[in-house]
């Protein structure tokens, strides 16, 4: 069965400190790949997504991720933490072909220290 | 463009009760989507339409769930009875459903927050 892990349940980090938040999936293809990230009261919002390609994919506020075939990981990253970024942080996956339908993780709490 | 809006943002209920949550997604977009989140775990589609007709319930709870979206636009999910294990934040998606079978971006609303008692 498909599964989606982040091993990482809280992370605290320091503001200007560099962040990777980990993501490892268990797919029988490689599916597609996704970070959502959750502020409370607020719904999910898309930082960035992976369909194929180059196996850096840039997102939105300066986050970053890699795909790594053969770790199948996908872990999100950037260099350096603002204290805005604390919130949850959700990977997620869809099958290729599969009608779209998205499983996610447990999420990441990121809390920021100033 | 407006988002994906939701109502009531929050509800408090006790079990055995009824109670109804309201979607309205993005203007244009085909598909919508609820899920569950339940405390400390992702999200968990519980339901997937394609304008009117369902594309996914595999994992709605249909004996005390269910959902519609009569019009192709608005959808609303509804719990009844509801019990302690349903307190959770249901939230809305929608996409635009190209029809293409290509990968979406799903638009999620602020969710609502269920809670029973």
């Amino acid at each position: 069965a498909q599964s989606v892990t982040q091993p990482d349940i809280h992370i605290t980090v320091s503001e200007g400190a560099s962040l990777e938040l980990r993501c490892n999936y268990s797919y029988g293809a490689t599916p597609y790949l996704f970070w959502y990230v959750q502020s409370p009261g607020q719904g999910l919002q898309l930082l960035l997504k992976y369909f194929s390609g180059d196996t850096l994919v840039q997102g939105i506020k300066g986050f970053e991720a890699e795909f790594k075939r053969s770790q199948s990981s996908f872990n999100l990253r950037k260099p350096s933490v603002h204290w805005s970024d604390a919130a949850e942080y959700f990977c997620a996956v869809a099958p290729r072909g599969g009608g779209n339908k998205l499983t996610f993780g447990t999420g990441t709490q990121l809390k920021v220290e100033l | 463009e407006a988002g994906v809006a939701q109502s009531p943002r929050y509800k408090i209920i006790e079990k055995r009760q009824s109670v109804a949550f309201w979607c309205n997604p993005i203007s244009g977009h085909a598909t919508l989507y609820w899920y569950q989140q339940i405390l400390g775990q992702g999200p968990k589609l519980l339901i997937q339409f394609q304008n009117n007709g369902v594309v996914d319930d595999s994992q709605l709870p249909k004996d005390r769930f269910s959902a519609e979206r009569l019009k192709g636009v608005d959808s609303t999910l509804k719990i009844q009875p509801a019990k302690l294990e349903d307190s959770a934040v249901y939230l809305c998606a929608s996409s635009l459903a190209r029809g293409t079978g290509a990968q979406e971006t799903q638009y999620f609303g602020p969710g609502t927050r269920l809670l029973v008692l």
